[in-house]
């Protein structure tokens, strides 16, 4: 079946640095979503992406969908305490009602 | 935020019990999920609801089972619990004409001894 991996698992930063989460699936998505998970809160959604190439900005946070449809990136520039959290990516096939969720990274960001 | 309820909040059952979680939407929203999230594993779907009465699998729906009869309740439940069910169950519902992104609920962390 459809699997979607991240990686890291786990990443620390300080303060002000930069940070990149990679997402890639085995098959080709036809959309894919990022979330965020604050600890101990719930998902919360981000930002789609549909077009092949296609570069997403929000404030520090940059997405991108990759050419062949099959990875995905997020990357935060000069990291904040706020932005402590699990960030996950949600793939999806032939604009399904469902999405696979890849097991998330972890981000930790010291002050 | 949207409307999500999820009831209980925590819960501790024994194996073997049957246990019922809800999950509430004030959004009239048309899909709903039921997730579980476990530590390395990420979100993982159990069952999902297209509409009242219409639902359907996930990739790790063994052991559950789910209702639907009204757009508002999203039920799950575990016929017969199990250690392995432990886990942090999230609902989610995502509305028709905002294409595909989804809302969560708080969560039921669920502990099966």
């Amino acid at each position: 079946g459809q699997q979607v991996m991240q990686i890291p698992q786990y990443q620390h930063v300080q303060e002000g640095e930069d940070f990149t989460t990679y997402c890639n699936s085995s098959t080709t998505l036809s959309n894919i979503q990022w979330y965020k998970q604050r600890p101990g809160g719930h998902p919360v959604f981000l930002i789609q992406l549909v077009k092949s190439g296609e570069v997403k900005k929000q404030k520090r946070l940059t997405f991108q969908f990759g050419e062949a449809k099959k990875n995905s990136s997020l990357h935060i520039t000069a990291t904040q305490t706020t932005d402590v959290g699990t960030y996950f990516c949600a793939g999806s096939l032939n604009y399904g009602q469902n999405f696979v969720f890849g097991p998330g990274t972890r981000l930790s960001v010291l002050p | 935020d949207a409307g999500i309820t999820q009831s209980p909040r925590h819960k501790v059952t024994e194996t073997g019990t049957p246990v019922t979680l809800r999950c509430h939407q004030t959004e009239n929203h048309r899909y709903m999920y039921w997730y579980r999230q476990d530590p390395g594993h990420g979100l993982r779907l159990i069952h999902y609801s297209y509409g009242v009465k219409d639902t359907d699998k996930g990739e790790v729906s063994d052991g559950y089972s789910v209702s639907r009869s009204k757009t508002e309740d999203f039920l799950l439940t575990l016929e017969s619990a199990t250690s392995s069910q432990t886990s942090v169950y999230f609902c989610a519902t995502r509305p028709k004409d905002r294409a595909y992104e989804q809302y969560f609920g708080p969560g039921t962390r669920l502990t099966v001894t």
